[in-house]
Parts: structure tokens; C-alpha cells; sequence
């Protein structure tokens, strides 16, 4: 067990709607960084945050946000959702550059 | 061109045979990551190397950074080490964030 948890596991939203997922960082860590899986595919990094402020984003649009909270938990926004947007999203805390722990990941369905 | 390479994409052994999965990357890099996924997505680091060798238990993963290329070797394999598994790379001077490749699965038979 990584000690980072995610919530939801499961979630089922309908196209045009509007979702928040949830990461539990593991204690100490200050890095909190988003990936989408797409089915077969490996992780694409979506972005990060350091001690509360985006760090760095991947090739995704601004309907993709975020937030990271003093106690380094984070959220990961999805507005106006798209089929597309149906993946496993992960999310891996470290120290800045220190090994990546990962949670279980929520896995989005758009329909 | 995905910029971290991995074969084979699909490998099927017996158990206890020797596996070998490759790892190929384009530019220099910071640290190199080897990941585990499992059916139901969540995944495990399972090493982390910047240079030389690790060990961690039947697992060991090598990086020659000057060839850009890392393998992870599991001994004596057994079925319960049916995974994914992810070669992940940060690009020296990146912001932390992962390069993924995409996965080798293995399948290991009784």
C-alpha cells in the first residue's frame, strides 16, 4: 500500500457535465501530480502541483484544472466533459523530482 | 515518435523462466522509473535509478545512461508477477513530471 488514496474509484458521468476527483497525498509529500490513461495506453501527465501551485501541464485544455490544499491533498476538475475524457485518471505524490507513489486511480466514464 | 520505447509489447514465459523487459529513451534524463500495473489500474514503483543497478527481491533493473537504455529483470518469474509493466522517465531539467512508456505485458503460465 503506497499510502495515496483516491476517491472515487468508479464514476460514471454523463457528456457536458462537470466532474472532481479526489487524491490523499502520502505524509510528507509536497508533489502532486495528475496523469490520464486512456485503454492500452501508458499514463499522459496532465499537470502538477508543488506546495500549492501548478508546477508544470501537459498538453491539455484549460477545462482540465486543478487545485492542491495545505495538507498537499489535491482535486482534479474536468468541466464540460467529453467522451474522450473516459480514462483512468491516476494521481503520484513524491517530494519535487523524489520517487513517484501512485494511487489506485478513479476510473471516468463518459457517456 | 513515442520518446520512451519499451519491448517487447507482449510477453508470454513459464514459471521460473528469465525475463528480460527493455527500455529505450531519446534524451538525457534525471531519474528513470519501473512500474507495475495490475488489472484494475493501480499502479507501484518499483524502482527508481539514475545510474547503476538496483535489487529487490527477484527483481532487478539496470540503467546505462549512456546508451539511454534500462531493462528490468525478474528471476525465477512466477504467475502472480502477471502485470503491466511501465518504464517511466524524467527529462533532466523537466518540472518532475513522468514520460510514460507504453507497458510491457507479461504473462506468466503455471
Amino acid at each position: 500500500e503506497t499510502g495515496v488514496t483516491q476517491s472515487p474509484t468508479h464514476l460514471i458521468k454523463t457528456r457536458g457535465q462537470q466532474v472532481t476527483l479526489r487524491c490523499s497525498s502520502q505524509s510528507g509529500h509536497n508533489t502532486v501530480s495528475w496523469y490520464q490513461q486512456a485503454l492500452g495506453q501508458g499514463p499522459q501527465f496532465i499537470f502538477q502541483y508543488y506546495r500549492e501551485e501548478e508546477n508544470g501541464r501537459g498538453n491539455f485544455p484549460p477545462r482540465f484544472s486543478g487545485l492542491q490544499f495545505p495538507n498537499y491533498s489535491s482535486e482534479l476538475n474536468v468541466n464540460a466533459l467529453e467522451l474522450d475524457d473516459s480514462a483512468l485518471y491516476l494521481c503520484a505524490s513524491s517530494l519535487l523530482e523524489g520517487e513517484a507513489f501512485f494511487g489506485q486511480g478513479t476510473r471516468l466514464t463518459v457517456v | 515518435k513515442n520518446e520512451v520505447e519499451q519491448s517487447p509489447q507482449n510477453l508470454t514465459a513459464q514459471e521460473g523462466e528469465f525475463i528480460t523487459i527493455n527500455c529505450s529513451y531519446s534524451v538525457g534524463i534525471s531519474a528513470l522509473h519501473w512500474l507495475q500495473q495490475h488489472p484494475g489500474g493501480g499502479i507501484v514503483s518499483l524502482f527508481m535509478l539514475s545510474s547503476g543497478k538496483k535489487k529487490h527481491g527477484r527483481l532487478i533493473a539496470t540503467i546505462n545512461i549512456q546508451e539511454k537504455h534500462s531493462s528490468l529483470h525478474i528471476t525465477a518469474s512466477h504467475p502472480r508477477d502477471s502485470a503491466v509493466y511501465i518504464c517511466a522517465v524524467r527529462w533532466r531539467g523537466s518540472q518532475g513530471n513522468l514520460i510514460f512508456g507504453k507497458g510491457t505485458k507479461l504473462s506468466v503460465k503455471p
